[in-house]
């Protein structure tokens, strides 16, 4: 069973400071990996993709990728209060994109 | 209309009730997708349609039965559901071959009595 792993949370962090999300994958051959965003009662909305090792930064959010540790992060700077939302990992395991399989999330609250 | 739009937001249905859930999504994708997500656990995917196959996930009991007419509509066909089948069900699409991730439409939230 191909599996990603998130730490349910809450994790809470003050106005402003940074947010780190943590992200765990168990098959190795995953080559896609992405960050989605959602609000209680709404859908997820994709918020960060990331393909290769290093750092994609795209405004507050940096999408970081450890493929040899099998290990995806999400740091939000500056975090707001409008950042408070589950966030969810998501991996194309090995073998294609018919099958985008999400960690349970990790919900974020930023508190004033 | 836009993106991936979803019908009915809102569904309550009994037990011995027949119903359908309706998604379209209007983003010239060829592949379309149903998940189930249930409090506290991960997006659960239920079927995938890629160039109108049907590509089946054999844990969904027989009682959730999908048809995809074309590559913009899709549809979730429900009857005699249970109890613990109430959760958020939520349509996505994206271009088949491609790793662009997922486009999910807003949802339908039902509930089973």
């Amino acid at each position: 069973q191909k599996e990603v792993e998130q730490n349910s949370g809450p994790l809470s962090v003050p106005e402003g400071a940074i947010a780190s999300l943590n992200c765990t994958y168990s098959d190795r051959g995953s080559q896609s990996f992405f960050w989605y965003r959602q609000y209680s009662g709404k859908s997820p909305e994709l918020i960060m993709s990331i393909y290769s090792n290093g750092d994609k930064e795209d405004g507050r959010f940096t999408a970081q990728l450890n493929k040899a540790s099998q290990y995806v992060s999400l740091l939000i700077r500056d975090s707001q209060p409008s950042d408070s939302a589950t966030y969810l990992c998501a991996v194309f395991p090995s073998g294609g994109y018919n099958k985008l399989i999400f960690g349970a999330g990790t919900r974020l609250a930023v508190h004033p | 209309e836009t993106g991936v739009t979803q019908t009915p937001r809102h569904l309550v249905m009994g037990m011995t009730n027949k119903k359908s859930l309706k998604c379209e999504q209007h983003l010239g994708h060829n592949a379309m997708y149903w998940y189930k997500q249930s409090a506290k656990k991960p997006l659960e995917l239920m079927f995938v349609y890629s160039l109108e196959e049907r590509v089946e996930n054999n844990s969904v009991p027989s009682r959730f039965s999908p048809e995809c007419p074309n590559s913009s509509h899709l549809f979730l066909h429900l009857h005699t559901l249970q109890p613990e089948d109430s959760a958020l069900y939520l349509c996505a699409s994206s271009q088949q071959r491609q790793s662009y991730g997922y486009t999910f439409g807003s949802g339908t939230r039902l509930t089973v009595v």
